[in-house]
């Protein structure tokens, strides 16, 4: 069965820093969405992004947060200057319409020192 | 706004015995429900979605849950436990994106945990 597949596994950076995180979402799905979760709370909506562009973000996702979809496989989640409460799970989604089920990957830990 | 409140952080049984999961949702429209399970260090696998069709929704796994409106619940059970299913569930209600796609909003999980 397809999956969406995310890398690095476990990303550590410097406060600060930026950081790309990568995910591939299924081949014919075409929204795509980011989530985190911080260790030991609820899963937490991010962003999502249909037909290039954001269609919703979530307060959280502030000036810091960018995505982008390169090219016609990729789609990354861009954290201009990472905090230390950026430290996180976060998980790439994506869904063949907009009413069906989020598939998701197995998650980038993020931890920033 | 919508959201769902998982009863109970933790659950434990007996490997054979009944699971029962608890999640309660608040929705201004009529919701879809889901169910999520997380394995350790993996990612979110969808168990099961309720969309106004059956209220009684079979799953992967042998889990199922029942849509009650008049209790506001998405329940989640199992007859007999498994070693296998001891990880974290989650239940989601999901909104539609004016902008496409859809947001799902998730309660703060229960972890199930199976013993000998």
């Amino acid at each position: 069965e397809p999956e969406v597949t995310q890398t690095p596994s476990h990303q550590v950076t410097q406060m600060g820093q930026e950081v790309i995180l990568r995910c591939v979402p299924i081949s014919n799905h075409l929204y795509f969405y980011w989530y985190r979760q911080i260790l030991g709370q609820k899963v937490e909506f991010l962003v999502s992004f249909y037909n290039n562009e954001i269609s919703e973000k979530s307060e959280i996702f502030d000036d810091q947060f960018s995505v982008e979809r390169p090219d016609g496989s990729n789609f990354t989640l861009k954290i201009r200057s990472t905090k230390l409460e950026d430290s996180a799970m976060y998980f790439c989604a994506s869904s063949v319409n907009g009413d069906s089920p989020l598939h998701f990957g197995n998650g980038t830990r993020l931890t920033v020192t | 706004a919508q959201s769902v409140t998982q009863l109970g952080s933790h659950v434990s049984v007996s490997e054979g015995a009944l699971v029962l999961l608890r999640c309660n949702y608040s929705s201004s429209v009529p919701p879809y429900l889901f169910w999520y399970v997380q394995y350790p260090n993996q990612g979110l696998q969808l168990l099961l979605k309720y969309t106004s069709a059956a209220t009684l929704v079979k799953g992967i796994n042998g889990f199922e849950a029942e849509f009650k409106k008049s209790e506001t619940s998405f329940h989640l059970t199992k007859p007999s436990a498994h070693m296998s299913d001891a990880a974290e569930y989650f239940c989601a209600v999901s909104a539609s994106l004016t902008g496409g796609g859809n947001k799902l909003t998730f309660g703060t999980g229960t972890q199930l945990k199976v013993e000998l």
